[in-house]
């Protein structure tokens, strides 16, 4: 499986963007970049997903390298509800569909 | 649709009892997948199905662990017999097809093994 690399944790501030990196310098020419965020206590849910260009829906953006070797996804003013863990995750394409969780990026909001 | 249904929500148990984890996905959804959460290994995938045949169980810690899915409806995790270090949350998923849909997870099942 193709590895991300992401900050363990990361602070940012109510109301304020907040940019979240990934790198994936081993991304295969057909693997989906997607991003899912953990919030306490619950599930892991679905944030966003992108192959080359950037992408942009209701919960934020993604945008990606033009080598696709690493990403960001862009939370545009973020609230205390944001506090997660957020997980960028390669969906291999190699005979399988999985999706495999990394350790992700703990974000903390300030108030 | 009311989502990713997993039951129980919470299961204590003895060492070396059964325990059965239930799944029932998303309607249509053709991937189901099982994953086990602790503070030590994080998010790990044990299995996963497509159109309700096992594709890959390399996550699948010992013989100890087996899971089935009898129908598209529901699918069971199932540990036997159960070990203190089994403990942790249990999350089942599942999505439409492979790469380009989103993965919709339960509210996981947190496993107590004393």
């Amino acid at each position: 499986d193709a590895k991300t690399t992401q900050p363990n944790s990361m602070e940012s501030n109510e109301e304020e963007p907040v940019h979240l990196p990934c790198n994936h310098s081993t991304i295969s020419g057909t693997d989906y970049i997607h991003w899912y965020r953990q919030l306490p206590s619950q599930g892991p849910e679905y944030v966003i997903h992108g192959l080359t260009s950037n992408v942009n829906n209701r919960m934020a953006s993604l945008a990606i390298a033009e080598d696709r070797k690493s990403s960001t996804l862009i939370l545009h003013r973020a609230t205390l509800r944001d506090a997660a863990v957020y997980y960028c995750i390669l969906r291999d394409t190699r005979g399988a569909q999985k999706l495999v969780f990394g350790q992700g990026t703990r974000l903390t909001i300030n108030p | 649709d009311a989502g990713v249904i997993q039951s129980p929500r919470h299961e204590v148990t003895e060492m070396g009892q059964e325990v059965t984890l239930r799944c029932k996905p998303i309607s249509g959804h053709d991937y189901l997948f099982w994953y086990r959460q602790t503070m030590m290994r994080g998010l790990e995938l044990l299995i996963y199905f497509n159109n309700n045949v096992p594709i890959d169980d390399s996550g699948m810690p010992e013989d100890r662990f087996s899971a089935k899915m009898p129908n598209a409806s529901f699918s069971t995790l199932k540990i036997q017999p159960s070990e203190p270090r089994d403990s942790a949350v249990y999350f089942c998923a599942s999505s439409l097809d492979g790469l380009n849909t989103e993965a919709f997870f339960g509210q996981g099942t947190r496993l107590t093994v004393v």
